[in-house]
């Protein structure tokens, strides 16, 4: 069956740590590959996204993504993060065939202390 | 920048009645989806709706359900006939080409 994991539900990171979120994705195909992120009272705001090519991809608010065929992996980092980065963050998946159908996984909720 | 804006940001309703809820998408964009997250799990597709039809909806969009883009400018999620299950967060999307959706901030439904 299709499936998208978040394995860490919470993360807690000192502000100026570096910040590394998983996601695991099990489909036939490498389908297409994002990173959303929810602040409160927020809607999901797209980070980055990985179609194909170039396996490091760039998003915004300093944030990068790695895509590991290998691993099934697609994993969200940022070398340092500010309070401002507190927020839940969700990847998600869409098939080749049918971008618009995003599966997404459970969320990682990330708290920054000073 | 433009965003995709839903109304009403709560709504509360009694079992069996019908609500509407509202998003009004980017306005360039082409292609437009509801999604639902209930409160503890995973945000869900319900249906994708491109050309004034829908595209694909998922085994949740049942007969309950239905979506409209009544005036060109707003996209609405009908739920007929209201269940305890339904309460949900409801998000709305928008694409101007099918590649990357752009989210607004949902409606928090509750049925009691």
């Amino acid at each position: 069956a299709q499936s998208v994991t978040q394995p860490d539900i919470h993360i807690t990171v000192s502000e100026g740590a570096s910040l590394e979120l998983r996601c695991n994705y099990s489909y036939g195909a490498t389908p297409y590959l994002f990173w959303y992120v929810q602040s409160p009272g927020q809607g999901l705001q797209l980070l980055l996204k990985y179609f194909s090519g170039d396996t490091l991809v760039q998003g915004i608010k300093g944030f990068e993504a790695e895509f590991k065929r290998s691993q099934s992996s697609f994993n969200l980092r940022k070398p340092s993060v500010h309070w401002s980065d507190a927020a839940e963050y969700f990847c998600a998946v869409a098939p080749t065939d049918s971008w618009g159908k995003l599966q997404f996984g459970a969320g990682t909720q990330v708290v920054v202390t000073p | 920048e433009p965003e995709v804006t839903q109304t009403p940001s709560h709504q509360v309703t009694q079992m069996g009645q019908e609500v509407i809820l509202r998003c009004v998408p980017i306005s360039n964009h082409l292609y437009f989806y509801w999604y639902r997250q209930i409160l503890g799990q995973k945000v869900e597709f319900l249906v994708s709706f491109y050309n004034n039809e829908i595209s694909e909806k998922s085994e949740i969009f049942d007969d309950q359900f239905s979506v409209e883009r009544p005036d060109g400018s707003n996209f609405t999620l009908k739920i007929r006939s209201t269940k305890l299950e339904d309460s949900a967060m409801y998000f709305c999307a928008s694409s101007p080409d099918e590649e990357t959706q752009y989210f607004g901030p949902g409606t928090r439904l509750l049925v009691l």
